[in-house]
This record gives structure tokens, C-alpha cells and sequence, in this order.
């Protein structure tokens, strides 16, 4: 199983360009979310989704969309980017069925915006 | 406003000593917390979990506690090896279905000095 995976690792991007950010899972699990992550702040949940064809808000959703049309596959896109949005995005997984309910994180995904 | 918070950015602690991380909530909602661990460059990996229905939960040298009363959660590491070295993030959801929804602290950095 490889888990979480997440692409690109690094990414530079000028302000206003748009770009997607890609995450897959293999172990068949329900839930998948989008985090970012600031100095200082912790994680901060941007989308999340229980099901395919199924995603919801999370804590700082906006200039970001996500789509859920497959149960391995969790996309992130970046509208019009900014120098605010600049990160690392982590990508989790989970399954309500699984005791202890922890979510896998992926590896990481770090975006500059200049 | 920040609903979990961890008020110590760095911990240094000798090896072999216990190394006690700390962890505070305001939302008297949240009923399952988690810890995880963080090296450079990767993602969050999962340590250990507690549910509001307990006040202690145990995983070989990693125990957490959980004082509802004080919104206040620990982890505990005993015998502290220099592998413990990382950043730890206390997260915390309002029920089990809902743990796809992580709240997170700011994270602790946790040196173990040989």
C-alpha cells in the first residue's frame, strides 16, 4: 500500500495563475481532507468530503474548490492564486469503521505564491 | 479564535527522562482528541487517541490524559529516546463520525538531548 500520496512535492507560482493540486489514497477509505499548514498556526482544515460526489467546508475554504468523483481521488484547486496561500497542503484520509479513527497524512505539498 | 491550543513551542528534555506535552481546548463540545508527531518534510503520522469517555488511555511508552473538568490533555513519553524528537500536534473533534474534522494546536517541537 502506498498510502497517501500527494503531487507535486514544490511548487512555485506566480500571483493569479491557477493550479491543481493532486491527492490519492489506496486503502479504500471514506473520508479525505485538505489541510494547510502555517507557521505557528498549526493545521487548518480547507475542504474535506465523507463520500464520492460528496465534499463540504472546512475552517478556511476560500480560493480553494475540491471535487470528490472518485473514493481514491481528492483534488485541490487553487482559483487564482495568491501570496496568502502560500504552504505546505497536507492530504488525510480516514474511515469511520476503523477504530482509532486516525487520520493518514500524505507528505506534503509546498506552494509558494510570489 | 484558537479552540486548541498548546502554549509551549519547544520542550527540551535529557534522554531516558519523561517528556510531558501539553494541551488545552476551549470548546466543551470536542469528545475525541489525538496526538500526532511530525518530522521535517513529511506528513503528521498518528500516535495515540483518547475518547471523553476516559481519562487515560496507554501505548507502550505513550500515555495520554485527559482532564475534562480543566479542558486540559497531556501526553506522556517515558523513557524519552532521541527518535522522540519532532513537532507534536494535539488534535481534537466533536464526535467519532466527525474526526475527518481535526482541530489543531500550534504544535510542540520536542528536543531529546542525549
Amino acid at each position: 500500500n502506498a498510502g497517501v500520496t500527494q503531487t507535486p512535492k514544490f511548487q512555485v507560482l506566480k500571483t493569479g495563475q491557477s493550479m491543481t493540486l493532486q491527492c490519492a489514497q489506496d486503502m479504500n477509505h471514506e473520508y479525505m481532507s485538505w489541510y494547510r499548514q502555517d507557521p505557528g498556526m498549526g493545521l487548518r482544515l480547507i475542504h474535506y468530503s465523507v463520500g464520492a460526489g460528496i465534499t463540504d467546508q472546512g475552517e478556511v475554504p476560500n480560493g480553494y474548490n475540491v471535487s470528490r468523483s472518485t473514493t481514491e481521488d481528492f483534488p485541490l484547486r487553487l482559483l487564482s492564486a495568491a501570496p496568502s496561500q502560500t504552504s505546505v497542503y497536507f492530504c488525510a484520509s480516514s474511515s469511520p469503521n476503523r477504530s482509532p479513527y486516525e487520520q493518514y497524512f500524505g507528505p506534503g505539498t509546498r506552494l509558494t505564491v510570489t | 479564535d484558537q479552540q486548541v491550543k498548546q502554549n509551549s513551542p519547544s520542550l527540551s528534555v535529557q534522554e531516558g527522562r519523561i517528556s510531558i506535552l501539553n494541551c488545552d481546548y476551549t470548546n466543551s463540545m470536542f469528545d475525541y482528541f489525538l496526538w500526532y508527531k511530525k518530522y521535517p518534510a513529511e506528513g503528521p503520522t498518528f500516535l495515540i487517541s483518547i475518547s471523553s469517555i476516559k481519562d487515560k488511555n496507554e501505548d507502550g511508552r505513550f500515555t495520554v490524559f485527559l482532564n475534562k473538568s480543566a479542558k486540559h490533555l497531556s501526553l506522556h513519553i517515558v523513557p524519552s529516546q532521541p527518535g522522540d524528537s519532532a513537532v507534536y500536534f494535539c488534535a481534537a473533534s466533536r464526535d467519532l463520525q466527525g474526526a475527518q474534522k481535526l482541530v489543531f494546536g500550534q504544535g510542540t517541537r520536542l528536543t531529546i538531548n542525549p
